[in-house]
């Protein structure tokens, strides 16, 4: 079964950069899509991205100024950057594996969630 | 972009009834394949979401059959038979036919009365 441990987030300045970290224990990593998602209060989940194995990431339009997802295959690690962060960013960040192989989304598994304030 | 509307926004249900949460898409999410790209989520209070139906109407494994999916090419419907306290929490629709972005619904909060 797989387990996903998230680290990063917490208490940022404005134009400060949030910095995220998704970890991926007991299943294969190599051939899924990773993908990021947020929780803004009032607003619900938004997608931010995703990334395959090969590296290559997909962006929501309404982030992609800001945001770069990363893969290190050898560390089984997928890690979340966002830029200028305003306290429109603050929420909760989830990172997610897809049900199978061949399903870039159908989020079957979730990491705990990090919490991100933005506040000066 | 593809949006996603929900409704009700609150559902008070008393036990033992039966509740119908509903999604509708912008656009069909009915692919050339068949499948209907349209999955529900649960998110109970202070967890990550949780995946209970996908492409329409398939259940996630350990869902009791309780919950059931259906719908046509925008509009699809959540039906959870017989509800319980622990099936409290916030329902979201999600399509992934079209990224990017993938999009939710802006959640039915369920309630027991």
């Amino acid at each position: 079964q797989v387990q996903l441990q998230q680290w990063g987030g917490g208490l940022l300045k404005p134009s400060e950069t949030l910095s995220l970290t998704c970890a991926v224990y007991g299943d294969s990593f190599k051939g899924y899509f990773w993908s990021w998602i947020r929780q803004i209060p009032g607003k619900g989940l938004e997608w931010i991205g995703e990334i395959n194995h090969t590296g290559s990431p997909n962006y929501n339009p309404s982030l992609k100024s800001r945001v770069t997802i990363s893969i290190d295959t050898s560390k089984r690690e997928v890690s979340l950057t966002l830029n200028s962060v305003t306290a429109a960013d603050s929420g909760i960040y989830y990172c997610a594996r897809p049900l199978e192989l061949r399903f870039s989304a159908i989020y079957a598994f979730w990491g705990q969630g990090s919490q991100v304030t933005v506040s000066s | 972009e593809i949006v996603m509307t929900q409704s009700p926004v609150s559902l008070p249900v008393t036990p033992g009834e039966t509740a119908s949460l509903s999604c509708r898409s912008s656009q069909s999410l009915l692919h050339s394949n068949g499948y209907k790209y349209l999955d529900w989520y649960l998110q109970r209070p202070g967890q990550s979401p949780q995946l209970l139906i996908y492409l329409g109407s398939n259940r996630a494994s350990g869902v009791p059959d309780r919950f059931s999916g259906s719908g046509s090419g925008t509009d699809f419907t959540l039906t959870i038979s017989r509800v319980e306290a622990e099936d409290v929490g916030v329902y979201y629709c999600m399509q992934t036919l079209q990224t990017p972005p993938f999009t939710f619904g802006q959640g039915t909060q369920l309630e027991i009365k």
